[in-house]
């Protein structure tokens, strides 16, 4: 199966800021998956990200708040903007095999 | 929306004590999945089911979709505290690629 590198593992940001949360894939792969996961909570898909087109989002989640980049098969990345206390939660990238396999997780806290 | 729901919440067992968590889907699935993540961890896939009234077993560990597809049940015999973690199932529907997760029941292990 596929393995992902993701960082960062953890930060802790000020209001108002951003960060960019990377996802390396050892293999290609079509379509790249960015969930989030608030403390003691299931998993909730922001958005699919395919390779040359723009970022598919779920209902809640738009493209100003969390933009996506995937410029080739084997990476992306997830921008949290303007970032409060409420945007505090686990995030996660993904890519499908059989089952999903995940990224380690950028657990973000904002202070 | 697909909504899926589990149940326990939590449950906690001696060790050795069986455990079985129940997931059930708001409209029918094309397959489930289950996942297990460990405290501080990601969510790992275990197990896909397909087929109607499909059982699968993985060492002490035994997964049940149901006939209608709309439900699927994960039993754990004997636990060990290395069972320790929270398990999601997480359906697709139709022919999406989009995983819906369950909301997770989190399993505590003592001696």
């Amino acid at each position: 199966s596929a393995v992902i590198s993701q960082k960062p593992s953890r930060d802790i940001c000020q209001r108002g800021t951003s960060l960019t949360i990377q996802c390396q894939v050892d293999s290609q792969v079509t379509m790249m998956f960015w969930y989030r996961q608030q403390p003691g909570q299931s998993l909730t898909l922001i958005a699919t990200a395919n390779q040359g087109s723009e970022a598919t989002y779920e209902s809640g989640f738009v493209i100003d708040k969390f933009p996506i980049s995937r410029p080739n098969l084997t990476f992306s990345t997830l921008t949290v903007s303007n970032m409060s206390p409420e945007d505090s939660s686990i995030y996660l990238c993904s890519v499908l095999n059989y089952g999903y396999t995940f990224g380690s997780g950028t657990r973000l806290t904002v202070v | 929306g697909q909504q899926v729901m589990q149940i326990p919440q939590y449950q906690h067992v001696q060790e050795g004590e069986d455990f079985t968590t129940y997931c059930n889907s708001s409209t029918t699935l094309s397959n489930i999945q289950w996942y297990k993540q460990r405290p501080g961890g990601h969510p790992v896939f275990l197990i896909q089911l397909v087929k109607s009234g499909e059982v699968k077993k993985q060492k002490r560990l035994t997964f049940q979709f149901g006939e209608a597809k709309k439900n699927s049940s994960l039993h754990i015999t004997a636990t060990q505290t290395t069972d320790v973690g929270t398990y999601f199932c997480a359906g697709f529907t139709g022919t999406a690629s989009k995983l819906t997760f369950g909301t997770g029941t989190r399993l505590q292990v003592t001696l």
